[in-house]
């Protein structure tokens, strides 16, 4: 069956970089766009990113530069990277399936707080 | 940026009563927007995409309806384990996707 399952730091200090593995099972990446949303108090549910089936990538413009996102197909992996981390990333980071038609699969999130 | 316009933003209801939460896009997103559900400690599940059709799995209970602008999401008959935040999200018009800032759904 289809899993996603994102693995990454708790805790990350201000100025510091996200690092954030998403490992998937049940489906080929080269065949669905994999997306990053994050969920923060301040401003809910927000799309970060994706990378599409063939591996192009799109970002969301309020992470200008910050955000990277890549992939290992040959792991079944999803990489999410963020720099010059701030208190208010802190939040719950997810990978999702899907694009055109909504996201139909989510993994169980991790949380991440950002503090010195 | 397409913004999404949810409300209410809470709401309480009763078991076995029908309820309604609406989502408004600040233009025309041609039936692109999907419903999620969200229980505390959870990550969203689809509910609905295209608007109106069902994902696999979600019971008939769940509706999706609407066009242009102005989009709901029915429950009928709600049973207890629809206690959850709901959440409206276009994919019309991206980059960027954008989500509703979400109704929380209480039980009276």
């Amino acid at each position: 069956q289809v899993q996603l399952k994102e693995t990454g730091p708790g805790l990350v200090q201000p100025t510091q970089t996200l690092s954030i593995t998403c490992t998937v099972s049940g489906f080929s990446l080269t065949s669905y766009y994999m997306q990053w949303v994050r969920q923060t108090p301040g401003k809910g549910l927000e799309w970060m990113g994706f990378i599409r089936s063939g591996g192009s990538t799109e970002y969301n413009s309020e992470f200008k530069s910050r955000l990277s996102i890549s992939r290992d197909t040959s792991k079944n992996q999803v990489f999410l990277k963020m720099n010059s981390l701030k208190t208010e990333d802190t939040g719950v980071y997810y990978c999702a399936r899907g694009g055109i038609a909504g996201f139909d699969y989510w993994g169980q999130g991790v949380m991440v707080t950002v503090s010195s | 940026d397409i913004q999404m316009t949810q409300s209410p933003a809470s709401l309480s209801a009763s078991l076995g009563e029908t309820v309604t939460i609406e989502c408004r896009a600040s233009e025309d997103i041609y039936n692109g927007l999907a419903w999620y559900q969200q229980k505390p400690g959870k990550s969203p599940q689809l509910l609905i995409y295209n608007a109106n059709s069902l994902h696999t799995g979600v019971p008939s209970r769940f509706s999706g309806s609407g066009s242009g602008t102005q989009y709901s999401l029915k429950i009928n008959s709600l049973q207890s384990e629809d206690v959850a935040s709901y959440f409206c999200q276009q994919y019309y018009d991206y980059p960027p996707y954008t989500f509703g800032a979400g109704t929380k759904l209480e039980l009276k």
